[in-house]
């Protein structure tokens, strides 16, 4: 199994500004992804991060709002651009087992913007 | 290319069964099943891969239709500790998973 520390926890942040979600695995991954979880909701597909090559994002996230660093294979950051209360919300990320059997998340950032 | 997922919310008795449904509109590599409690990260169940092939995991189990593109999760004798959000994840070969529209489950006494 995978650990993952993920942080902050939570934020409250003023809107306009931009908040960086910090990811660590215990382990080397070929990707890490990050989810978005608005209240109630099911978790959207942000993108996948991998190391050495520019993340690739799902429909309706961009890289200009969510930009994604991975400077090496245990570790990975989500900055949250320019913030509105839309963009309030829970952001995970997540990797794979070696054989991509089973998805491992980290606790969440739960983000609220003011 | 969001799996759906039915029915979208569930109550049921200690001791009742209950399946949960997952479709999806693109052709799938495999399927996952999670669990998710409030305020936690999402648990893996149990993963199934294209063939057909049914898994169990104690008294939960699951299906998978590949030429349907549908599986099912089925819970049976129903304990209080089930209770929560059951996500499908979809892949379609890209090595990314998507997750289906939840089924919120809810066991009482």
């Amino acid at each position: 199994s995978a650990v993952i520390s993920q942080k902050p926890s939570r934020d409250i942040c003023q809107r306009g500004t931009s908040l960086t979600i910090q990811c660590q695995v215990d382990s080397q991954v070929t990707m890490m992804f990050w989810y978005r979880q608005q209240p109630g909701q099911s978790l959207t597909l942000i993108a996948t991060a991998n190391q050495g090559s520019e993340a690739t994002y799902e429909s309706g996230f961009v890289i200009d709002k969510f930009p994604i660093s991975r400077p090496n294979l245990t570790f990975s950051t989500l900055t949250v651009s320019n913030m509105s209360p839309e963009d309030s919300s829970i952001y995970l990320c997540s990797v794979f087992s070696p054989m991509n059997t089973e998805a491992f998340f980290g606790q969440g950032t739960r983000l609220t913007v003011v | 290319q969001q799996p759906v997922q039915s029915p979208q919310a569930v109550i049921l008795r200690e001791g009742e069964d209950a399946v949960i449904n997952c479709s999806s509109s693109k052709a799938l590599y495999s399927v996952h099943w999670y669990r998710q409690k409030h305020g936690e990260a999402p648990v893996f169940l149990m993963i199934l891969l294209k063939g057909g092939e049914q898994k169990g995991h104690e008294k939960i189990s699951a299906s998978f239709n590949e030429k349907k593109q549908q599986s099912s999760l089925y819970l049976t004798a129903s304990q209080l500790s089930y209770s929560g959000t059951y996500f499908c994840g979809t892949e379609t070969g890209a090595n990314n998973l998507f997750f289906g529209t939840g089924t919120r489950l809810t066991v009482i006494p």
